[in-house]
């Protein structure tokens, strides 16, 4: 079935340090491939999405390409904050056993210091 | 402002008893609502899908007698943890589908931490 593969956290950084934390897809069809975080205590916000092949979604400095032929969707910032400090879940969306469903990663904690 | 409210947020409750969790979507009329299930440090898991009008699909391995779902209107659903135990101590996330299909987001509440003592 569809999966999500998701780089192992936690990623510690020091602010403004370059971010990248990989994500890959198994799934039959054409998804749509999202970016999702959860700060402490809270629920999943949505962080940036992207529907087709090469499409690039973006918010907030983060970045992710739609990369069909690798079947990946890293996630980028150029200079972290420590306000990003969370954990970031990818995530698919497909149909599986006819229902369409959100599939996540394992999610990957990100801590980014002074 | 929030899409999604999810109450109660925190609820402690004695082994045996149950609770109800309620997920309401404040924006939009929502004919599908999921929940999920976070453990500590680890990924969420689909409960199940939530169907205004007819009974909700569980996934595998999930206990519909146990884990009851309830979407009565297109604004409101609720999980239902029925006799409850410590193992079923955990995160509980719902999150509500605009009608526009499979490029839709999902929209999730802030989640319900239940603890079973």
């Amino acid at each position: 079935g569809d999966s999500v593969t998701q780089m192992e956290g936690p990623v510690t950084l020091s602010e403004e340090a370059f971010l990248t934390i990989n994500c890959t897809y198994t799934a039959t069809g054409y998804p749509s491939l999202f970016w999702y975080v959860q700060y402490p205590g809270e629920g999943l916000q949505l962080l940036l999405k992207a529907t087709k092949a090469d499409d690039k979604g973006s918010n907030k400095g983060f970045e992710a390409t739609y990369r069909k032929e690798t079947t990946s969707f890293h996630l980028e910032k150029g200079s972290v904050q420590v306000s990003d400090s969370a954990v970031y879940f990818c995530a698919l969306s497909g149909l599986s056993g006819g229902y369409n469903k959100l599939i996540f990663g394992a999610g990957t904690r990100l801590a980014v210091h002074p | 402002g929030a899409v999604v409210s999810q109450h109660p947020s925190r609820v402690i409750c004695k082994s045996g008893t149950s609770v109800k969790i309620e997920c309401r979507s404040l924006d939009f009329q929502a004919t599908t609502m999921f929940w999920y299930r976070q453990f500590p440090k680890q990924s969420l898991m689909l409960m199940a899908t939530s169907n205004e009008g007819s009974k909700a699909t569980y996934e595998q391995g999930v206990e519909k007698d146990k884990f009851l779902i309830n979407h009565a209107s297109l604004t409101l659903s609720t999980l239902t943890v029925t006799s409850a135990h410590p193992e079923d101590s955990s995160f509980y996330i719902c999150g509500v589908i605009r009608t526009g299909g499979i490029n839709s987001p999902l929209h999730f509440g802030n989640g319900t931490r239940l603890t079973v003592t």
